[in-house]
């Protein structure tokens, strides 16, 4: 089974920084990845599939980037509504998501 | 505008079973692989089952195989789940969710609110 592990499990950040989370496959999933963010209370949301395509209707500082087996999600610009869990999630062999990131504001 | 609607959820007791239901609007229901997603009290998320958007294939998680069910009525544009022999590590929010394709293997491009499972004594 491929297995995904995503970096940091937290994070802390001002409004207006740029946030970044990596996520590690553990073989190649080419670019296979998706990225969801679920906001509290609320069911995930996809962002960013094929590692860096962005979801329609998605704000364009979200980012994604990689291929192989190491991914990244960048938020440029950090807004109170981007308080979420995000996950990495890959679909090269049906899925696994990976553990999560929990982004806070400071 | 898509619309996934889950219901069926509560408390169960160990041992026991529920079934889930799923209710698809704003999109070709029939074009679609469908999904169960799992998420336990404060954890991450797990892909539980998926079914072909025929119906004809079906695929498991290994925690779930032999005990759970998944199903769709593509003339209702409904998807259900049944749970037997249920433990309490199966006690989760359980969403349903929208492949991208008719086979799986895709992102998840919508999904329902979740319902809540309780396994319990």
């Amino acid at each position: 089974d491929i297995q995904m592990t995503q970096s940091p499990s937290t994070l802390s950040a001002s409004v207006g920084d740029r946030v970044t989370i990596t996520c590690r496959a553990s073989q190649s999933i080419s670019s296979w990845l998706a990225w969801y963010q679920q906001q509290p209370g609320k069911a995930p949301k996809l962002l960013i599939y094929k590692a860096s395509t962005l979801q329609s209707g998605v704000p364009s500082r979200f980012s994604g980037s990689g291929s192989g087996t190491e991914f990244t999600l960048t938020i440029s610009g950090l807004q109170p509504d981007d308080v979420a869990t995000y996950y990495c999630q890959q679909y090269d062999t049906l899925w696994t998501f990976g553990q999560g990131t929990k982004v806070e504001i400071k | 505008e898509e619309h996934l609607v889950e219901s069926g959820g509560g408390l169960v007791q160990p041992g026991g079973s529920v079934r889930l239901s799923c209710a698809a609007s704003g999109f070709t229901f029939s074009n679609h692989a469908m999904v169960w997603v799992r998420q336990a009290p404060g954890m991450g998320l797990e892909w539980v089952s998926l079914v072909t958007a025929s119906g004809e294939t079906t695929h498991y998680v290994d925690s779930v195989k032999g005990r759970f069910t998944v199903s769709r009525d593509n003339s209702n544009n409904s998807l259900f789940l049944q749970m037997a022999n249920l433990k309490p590590e199966d006690t989760a929010v359980y969403f349903c969710a929208k492949d991208r394709g008719p086979y799986g293997g895709n992102p998840l491009d919508s999904w329902g609110q979740g319902t809540l499972v309780t396994v319990s004594s």
